[in-house]
């Protein structure tokens, strides 16, 4: 198994462009979730999934957009990018949809993003 | 806003000394989770601790959780310099779905 992949793994952007951040996982596994990590706040949740066509917001979800047509993909879209959006990007996924947050979670390499 | 706050936010020991790293929280969990991120990487689940649980152990690890306080401490005993490493406490909130995650304590060990 692959487990979970990210692409790309680095990304600059200019301020208002738009992009999208793919997520994969092999595992079948219904709960998924992207994070955005930023020094000395730890993971900051920003869209879930409990299965496919069901997505729900997190913590911080403005300015971006996810949906989940099948169980191994969740890509996340930035609308337009602007430099407060820099950070480490992690897609992580775990068994069980609708009570996945309390499962382990397994989680891809991130994506290191820039918007200058 | 964030709930676990982990504590120190940074440790440096030697190596084969003991490693202590506390979590608290804000409302009832589900359980409790830590997780170790090296360098550049993304993260990697170390043990999970439910809400009935008061100590669980795994290797070197050593996770106690005391509900009543909201708080949990990860001990990694006999610590090598591939410890070195940030950790992370993540809570599952009871009744929801989104698994919480504190700031982190960075440790490093020194060999």
């Amino acid at each position: 198994n692959a487990g979970v992949t990210q692409t790309p793994k680095f990304q600059v952007l200019k301020t208002g462009q738009s992009m999208t951040l793919q997520c994969a996982q092999d595992m079948n596994h219904e709960y998924m979730s992207w994070y955005r990590q930023d020094p000395g706040m730890g993971l900051r949740l920003i869209h879930y999934s409990v299965g496919a066509g069901i997505t729900d917001q997190g913590e911080v979800p403005n300015g971006y957009n996810v949906s989940r047509s099948t169980t191994e993909d969740f890509p996340l879209r930035l609308l337009s990018a602007a430099p407060s959006q820099t950070s480490v990007y992690f897609c992580a996924s775990s068994y069980s949809g609708e009570r996945g947050a309390r499962y382990e979670q397994y989680f891809g390499p991130g994506t290191r993003l820039t918007v200058t | 806003s964030q709930q676990g706050e982990e504590d120190p936010q940074a440790l440096s020991i030697q190596e084969g000394e003991n490693a202590t790293m506390n979590c608290s929280y804000k409302t009832s969990i589900n359980n409790l989770q830590w997780y170790r991120q090296n360098s550049g990487r993304g993260l990697v689940h170390l043990i999970l601790i439910r809400s009935n649980e008061r100590e669980k152990h795994s290797g070197r690890l050593r996770v106690t959780l005391d509900t009543s306080k909201k708080s949990s401490s990860l001990l990694i005993t006999a610590s090598r310099a591939a410890d070195t490493a940030s950790y992370f406490c993540a809570t599952a909130p009871f009744g929801g779905n989104k698994l919480v995650f504190g700031a982190g304590t960075i440790l490093r060990v020194k060999s």
